[in-house]
């Protein structure tokens, strides 16, 4: 089958850096992507990688592994208003986009 | 530039009535994808939509469909609806296939 597996919680200190990490197993792939989405709104974009490697963008950073079927976010100098759910997305061979179950991260003062 | 905008924002409907959600995509953006999310399933991908075109299909049974319109609105339609269609119906645009999606607020279908 299918799967994209990530933590269902997480809580962190304010100011502090936090990774998500998330796994995936898809027939075929073409490309992860990071979403956030706040409690009762839609999902924004926060990253693309199709690459191995790490892709930077403000205090956000992804990383991807194909060959080991992961990827990670990294969330630096957390603030309040990080606190959402951060769903990994992967379009596989089919391009079917498929989502993981989201992470819900806390930030606490 | 204007975002996704899906209407109707909420919507109450019954078993076996059947229901048409609306979806205007960003500008220029011609893919259009919906996908139903639900607190227990979380999202799920329904099918996109590429230049009037039907590209990819989730697993969801026949009595959901959609389409596109050459000015790249689209409609998802769901027929003799069921208590567990009751979620947020997301619609997402993207220049194409492999870009970032934008997502709309979505529907809230509910289900008496």
């Amino acid at each position: 089958g299918q799967n994209i597996d990530q933590p269902t919680e997480m809580t962190a200190t304010e100011g502090a850096i936090v990774q998500i990490n998330c796994t995936y197993q898809t027939s075929g792939f073409n490309g992860l992507f990071w979403y956030q989405q706040h409690a009762g709104e839609a999902p924004t974009f926060l990253s693309y990688n199709v690459l191995d490697g790490l892709e930077e963008k403000g205090r956000f950073s992804s990383f991807l592994s194909r060959s080991k079927g992961y990827s990670y976010l990294l969330l630096k100098e957390l603030q309040m208003k990080d606190s959402a759910s951060y769903l990994c997305a992967v379009r596989d061979g089919h391009n079917d986009m498929r989502f993981g179950a989201g992470t819900r991260l806390t930030v606490k003062p | 530039k204007a975002g996704v905008t899906q209407t109707p924002r909420y919507l109450i409907k019954t078993r076996g009535q059947q229901v048409t959600l609306s979806c205007s995509p960003i500008s220029g953006h011609r893919s259009v994808s919906w996908y139903q999310q639900t607190p227990g399933q979380g999202l799920q991908f329904l099918f996109e939509y590429f230049s009037e075109t039907q590209r990819n299909k989730g697993n969801f049974p026949g009595r959901f469909s959609g389409r596109q319109f050459s000015n790249s609105r689209s409609e998802m339609n769901v027929s003799t609806l069921e208590l567990g269609d009751s979620a947020l119906y997301l619609c997402a645009s993207s220049l194409d296939t492999n870009q970032p999606q934008h997502f709309g607020d979505g529907t809230r279908l509910s289900i008496l």
